[in-house]
């Protein structure tokens, strides 16, 4: 079963501008991970956060979490065009599961 | 380089005929799953493996069957492929799944006639 709701499922930007996507989950996690899949091939995994993490940076990533509402969102600064692609979160369950959301396919226009 | 390998990359084949999908690792890595990529549907879990010769059912796994007789190998068999099971295929392994980072395969795309 989908964990993972991802808003919005589509969204186009200006190069430079700020992209912000948001994921919602169902049930408790160890973590929230996101990847970038562009068209059609395997997805890249971006970054992670842990449970009892807030917030985390990794370069143009900013990622927050909040167990209380079981959201996430994920934001790109300063896109590219080589950012447009989609992304999705996955929450890791258990030892055994990383259940995905649908995704949000990011365009960046030049 | 740490990755996934998963052949073939493209396969048509016709309803019945059995095929299977290879999958690698060079990463040790004990964990390793099957998913398949459908329009609105996102990524469902078919199967998963915690270790050798340990496998599990994930979400979708009716029509499929899996092995693991090496660590490094997890291939994705179809004995009757239908045209439902038309989908992209990604393998993926993980130190421990659901806790570390997914390193996923550049996908299958399958089409059954």
């Amino acid at each position: 079963s989908q964990q993972g709701e991802e808003d919005p499922q589509a969204l186009s930007i200006q190069e430079g501008e700020n992209a912000t996507m948001n994921c919602s989950y169902k049930t408790s996690i160890n973590n929230l991970q996101w990847y970038r899949q562009n068209s059609g091939r395997g997805l890249v995994h971006l970054i992670l956060i842990r449970s009892n993490e807030r917030e985390k940076h990794s370069g143009r990533l900013r990622v927050t979490l909040d167990t209380s509402k079981k959201s996430s969102s994920l934001l790109i600064t300063a896109s590219r065009a080589a950012d447009t692609a989609s992304y999705f979160c996955a929450g890791g369950v258990g030892a055994q599961k990383l259940v995905f959301g649908q995704g949000t396919r990011l365009t960046i226009n030049p | 380089e740490a990755q996934v390998t998963q052949n073939p990359r493209y396969l048509i084949t016709v309803t019945g005929k059995k095929l299977t999908v290879t999958c690698s690792q060079n990463m040790n890595h004990e964990y390793m799953s099957w998913y398949r990529q459908d329009p609105g549907l996102g990524l469902r879990q078919i199967y998963y493996s915690m270790n050798v010769e340990v496998t599990d059912k994930g979400d979708v796994p009716e029509g499929y069957k899996v092995s693991r007789k090496e660590k490094r190998n997890f291939p994705l068999i179809l004995e009757s492929p239908s045209p439902n099971q038309t989908s992209l295929y990604f393998c993926a392994s993980s130190l421990r799944w659901g806790v570390s980072e997914a390193f996923f395969g550049q996908g299958t795309r399958l089409t059954v006639v």
